[in-house]
C-alpha cells in the first residue's frame, strides 16, 4: 500500500516571500503525483500533477512541483506567494498501471500567508 | 468549464437515518469516486465506480454504504444507518478515463453530512 506524508501541518509565511511545501511517499509500485487546493470553505481543485517526462511541472499561477524518485518526494514551491494563496493543500498518490484507482492523500498543509 | 456538482451543500440527519448524497459528475466523464475528510483529518477514499459496477471499494466502505448510478447524469452515495462517526464532508469527483493519460480527478464542493 502506499502512503504519503507531508510533514509540515502549517506553514506561515510573509506576502512575497517564497514558499515549499514538503511532500513524501512511499510505495513499491509506480505512482503518478498530484498537488490539490482547497480554499475556505470550497472543494478540492488540481493544483499539478506528474504523470511522466519533464520531471518539473508548473501550474497557470505559478506554483511548480519537482517530482524526485530516489527521494520519493513531490514538494510544491512558489518564488512569491500572495494573500489569495492562503488554502490547504493536499499532496495525492495514484498508484499507476491501472488496478487501484483510489487517490491516497496526505494529511494537508494549511499555507498562512501575513501580509 | 463542466464541474462536478453536489447536493444538498449541507445534511443534518439523526443517528440511524438514511442519507442520500448526490453528485452530477462531468458528463464526458466515465469514472465516479466518493471520499469523506472528518473535520480535522485527511481526505480519505471510499470507492470508485466504473461501468455500473464499484471498481474499487476501502476498508471504510462497509455494507452500510452503497453507490447508484440511477440515470445517464446522477451517481449517488447512501448511507443506510447512520452513525455519529459518518459526520465528515463528503466529496464526490470524477475522471474522463485512462485513455490518453487522462488520470486527474475532478472534485465536486463537497457535502456536509452532521449525524445528530
Amino acid at each position: 500500500a502506499q502512503s504519503v506524508t507531508q510533514l509540515d501541518s502549517q506553514v506561515p509565511v510573509f506576502e512575497e516571500a517564497p514558499v515549499e511545501l514538503r511532500c513524501n511517499y512511499s510505495s513499491s509500485v509506480s505512482v503518478y503525483l498530484f498537488w490539490y487546493v482547497q480554499y475556505p470553505n470550497q472543494g478540492l481543485q488540481l493544483l499539478l500533477k506528474y504523470l511522466s517526462g519533464s520531471t518539473l511541472v508548473e501550474s497557470i499561477n505559478g506554483f511548480e512541483a519537482e517530482f524526485n524518485k530516489s527521494q520519493t518526494s513531490f514538494h510544491l514551491r512558489k518564488p512569491s506567494v500572495h494573500i489569495s494563496d492562503t488554502a490547504e493543500y493536499f499532496c495525492a498518490v495514484l498508484v499507476s498501471g491501472g488496478g487501484a484507482d483510489g487517490l491516497t492523500f496526505g494529511k494537508g498543509t494549511h499555507l498562512i500567508i501575513q501580509p | 468549464e463542466p464541474e462536478v456538482t453536489q447536493t444538498p451543500s449541507h445534511q443534518v440527519t439523526q443517528m440511524g437515518q438514511e442519507v442520500i448524497l448526490r453528485c452530477v459528475p462531468i458528463s464526458n466523464h466515465l469514472y465516479f469516486y466518493w471520499y469523506r475528510q472528518i473535520l480535522g483529518q485527511k481526505v480519505e477514499f471510499l470507492v470508485s465506480f466504473y461501468n455500473n459496477e464499484i471498481s474499487e471499494k476501502s476498508e471504510i466502505f462497509d455494507d452500510q454504504f452503497s453507490v447508484e448510478r440511477p440515470d445517464g447524469s446522477n451517481f449517488t452515495l447512501k448511507i443506510r444507518s447512520t452513525k455519529l462517526e459518518d459526520s465528515a464532508m463528503y466529496f464526490c469527483a470524477s475522471r474522463k478515463g485512462r485513455s490518453g493519460g487522462s488520470y486527474e480527478q475532478y472534485f465536486g464542493p463537497g457535502t456536509r453530512l452532521t449525524v445528530t
